[in-house]
């Protein structure tokens, strides 16, 4: 079965730092990659996506993307954090032509000033 | 407005108690989903429907049952609600073309069973 790992569970940063956030997925064909924040009592929204083409994406926030197909993963990058990124990120990612949405643990982001 | 919406947004119940969770959507989509977020776990789907007459269980449907009644309505029901069904629930919807499948996700219901 397809899974999704997020090995980073609590990541805690001071504002200006750089942030990676690991993604790795276990399917070997396409797949179309997603990662969604969620703010403190909020719901899930779409950072970016990546369905075919250019392997790096941008997204909203200044966050960015990069697919590696040798590797499996699909890393979630911003250059200089900001205390209002403190949210919990998720990875997701549906084989290409099915219709699951596979989502990783999520990763509990802290930004502090 | 919000393309999807979630009744209640949050709710108590004893118990035992039947409990229906409704979504709606004004996106026009076929597609809708239901998902439970615990911690630690991320979001697990419990069951999905692609069109009013389909349903389809997802990898935690147990305890659950789910009615679509019309296109724009996706409820999700507790038939005897038990304390680790405590979570929040999410319904989603989505319109995949060319094998593209992003979702749109409603603002949640918090259920704690007592």
């Amino acid at each position: 079965a397809q899974s999704v790992s997020q090995h980073n569970h609590h990541v805690i940063l001071s504002e200006a730092a750089s942030l990676e956030l690991g993604c790795n997925y276990s399917y070997g064909g396409t797949v179309n990659l997603f990662w969604y924040v969620q703010y403190p009592g909020q719901h899930l929204q779409l950072l970016l996506k990546y369905f075919s083409g250019d392997p790096l994406v941008k997204g909203i926030k200044g966050f960015e993307a990069e697919f590696i197909k040798s590797k499996f993963s699909f890393n979630l990058r911003k250059p200089s954090v900001q205390w209002s990124d403190t949210a919990e990120y998720f990875c997701a990612v549906i084989v290409y032509n099915t219709d699951k949405l596979i989502f990783g643990t999520g990763t509990r982001l802290q930004v502090f000033p | 407005d919000a393309d999807v919406t979630q009744t209640p947004r949050n709710r108590i119940t004893k118990t035992g108690k039947r409990i229906m969770l409704e979504c709606s959507q004004t996106k026009g989509h076929d597609r809708m989903y239901w998902y439970r977020q615990d911690p630690g776990l991320g979001l697990r789907l419990i069951y999905y429907s692609f069109d009013v007459k389909d349903i389809n269980k997802g990898e935690i449907s147990d305890g659950y049952s789910v009615s679509r009644q019309a296109q724009a309505k996706f409820s999700l029901s507790l038939e005897s609600a038990i304390p680790n069904q405590t979570a929040l629930y999410f319904c989603a919807t989505s319109e995949p073309s060319s094998g593209i499948n992003e979702q749109f996700f409603g603002p949640g219901t918090r259920l704690t069973v007592l």
